[in-house]
């Protein structure tokens, strides 16, 4: 199994360019997380969907984030623009959504981001 | 507002010299407390999940156990290879998990 797949690993960019960044869960996964990962704040969920439809996006900062999942095999997270306190480390995790919840989400090895 | 806290920050230990780590929470409603390890580069990695207090997993040198406001890792006989940062985590209202600030453990030879 090849695991939750993102890209880019490393991006820096300065600020005000627009920043993408991709997701691929593991396949038959049917739910997909966003978090975010800085030292001062540590794990912060950002979204959360459930078979392709976004269930809560109360994590994401402010209006310059965006996420989309088209497909149930691949998620877009999007900062336009972005800023330098924007900068951290970004995850996508996917999981087998059951009843109850089993807590085990696959994260991805995350993306690096610094906007200078 | 569910919480979720973890201690110490950082634990530096010797190799064998064992330790407990510490997660208290404050939720509505437990629906399970879970531990997650941190490799440096990577992504959060599963461990355990426990359900109810006085609840027990082992997994190699780690044990985790649960009462009704906090739960521990322990750590017996850690080796260098233990080395990483923990994480535990709860599920909110909606069932999405919200973790501590994780506990950055160093195990020198």
């Amino acid at each position: 199994d090849a695991g939750v797949i993102q890209s880019p690993r490393h991006e820096v960019t300065e600020m005000g360019q627009e920043v993408t960044l991709r997701c691929k869960p593991i396949s038959g996964h049917n739910s997909l997380f966003w978090y975010r990962q800085t030292m001062m704040r540590g794990l912060e969920l950002l979204i959360y969907f459930n078979n392709n439809v976004p269930i809560d996006d109360s994590g994401m900062p402010e209006d310059r984030f965006s996420a989309k999942m088209p497909n149930a095999s691949f998620s877009t997270l999007k900062i336009q623009p972005s800023e330098p306190r924007d900068s951290a480390v970004y995850f996508c995790a996917s999981s087998l959504w059951q009843s109850p919840n089993t807590g085990e989400l696959f994260f991805g090895e995350g993306s690096r981001l610094t906007v200078l | 507002e569910d919480q979720v806290t973890q201690s110490p920050e950082a634990l530096r230990l010797q190799e064998g010299e064992s330790s407990s780590l510490n997660c208290s929470y404050t939720v509505s409603g437990l629906r399970g407390l879970f531990w997650y390890r941190q490799d440096p580069g990577k992504g959060p990695e599963f461990l355990f999940t426990l359900y109810s207090a006085g609840e027990e997993k082992e997994k190699e040198r780690l044990k985790a156990t649960l009462t009704k406001k906090e739960s521990f890792l322990h750590i017996t006989a850690p080796k260098p290879e233990d080395s990483a940062t923990y994480l535990c985590a709860v599920p909110n209202a909606g069932n999405m998990l919200t973790f501590g600030g994780g506990t950055r453990l160093m195990v020198k030879p």
